[in-house]
């Protein structure tokens, strides 16, 4: 069973600046790792996939890098809308055995 | 416009059953597969089950494995989720989810707005 960690559990940014957010799997996923956004009171919508190529209609200030077992996700001027919890998922193992998304990463006004 | 649209979510006490339907517009249904991805009240995201585009092949958590079962009607354009003996930890948001045209390496790319589901005597 593949376990992704996400960290920090929060961060507390200010409006401007740069958010990196990391997720770390306990075995290689290789490049199989997406990301996700979800607002508050929102479903998820798909920000990155491949680790790094972002999804139709996602602004560049978002950016993936990684692989293997290291996986950063990288918001480089926070606006007001990106607030939010940043999941991490891996499909290396398809289907899933055991929790494919990691548990979350709030970012937080400072 | 891409939409799934979920329905079917209610309270309904431990061991009983619900059945969650998802109905798509604004894309070739048959072209994707799908995923039901659920989330607690407060909790992270947990995959539920998976569909082919043909029906054919079917995956379901450990969690779920002997009491959901997930299918499609192309004609439809619709998704069920039938969920039986249900349990307390089961109760939360259940989304149907899009996976991309060119497969699931490429992310789940369109969600529907979630159906709760409360498991509660």
């Amino acid at each position: 069973e593949i376990v992704l960690t996400q960290s920090p559990a929060t961060l507390s940014v200010s409006p401007g600046e740069r958010a990196t957010l990391s997720c770390r799997a306990s075995q290689s996923v290789g490049s199989n790792l997406a990301w996700y956004q979800q607002r508050p009171g929102q479903a998820p919508r798909l920000l990155i996939y491949i680790a790094s190529t972002r999804a139709t209609g996602i602004p560049a200030r978002f950016s993936g890098s990684g692989s293997g077992t290291e996986f950063t996700l990288t918001i480089s001027s926070l606006q007001s809308e990106d607030f939010a919890v940043y999941y991490c998922q891996q499909y290396n193992n398809w289907p899933p055995h055991g929790r494919t998304f990691g548990q979350g990463t709030k970012v937080e006004i400072k | 416009e891409l939409q799934l649209v979920e329905s079917g979510g209610g309270l309904v006490q431990p061991g009983g059953s619900l059945r969650l339907s998802c109905a798509a517009s604004g894309f070739i249904f048959n072209h994707h597969d799908f995923n039901w991805v659920r989330q607690a009240p407060g909790k992270a995201l947990e995959w539920v089950s998976y569909i082919t585009r043909s029906g054919e092949i079917i995956y379901y958590a450990d969690s779920v494995r002997g009491r959901f079962t997930l299918s499609r009607d192309n004609a439809k354009k619709s998704l069920s989720l039938q969920m039986s003996s249900l349990r307390a930890e089961d109760t939360g948001v259940y989304y149907c989810v899009r996976v991309h045209e060119a497969g699931y390496h490429y992310g789940m790319d369109v969600w529907g707005q979630g159906s709760t589901v409360i498991v509660s005597s």
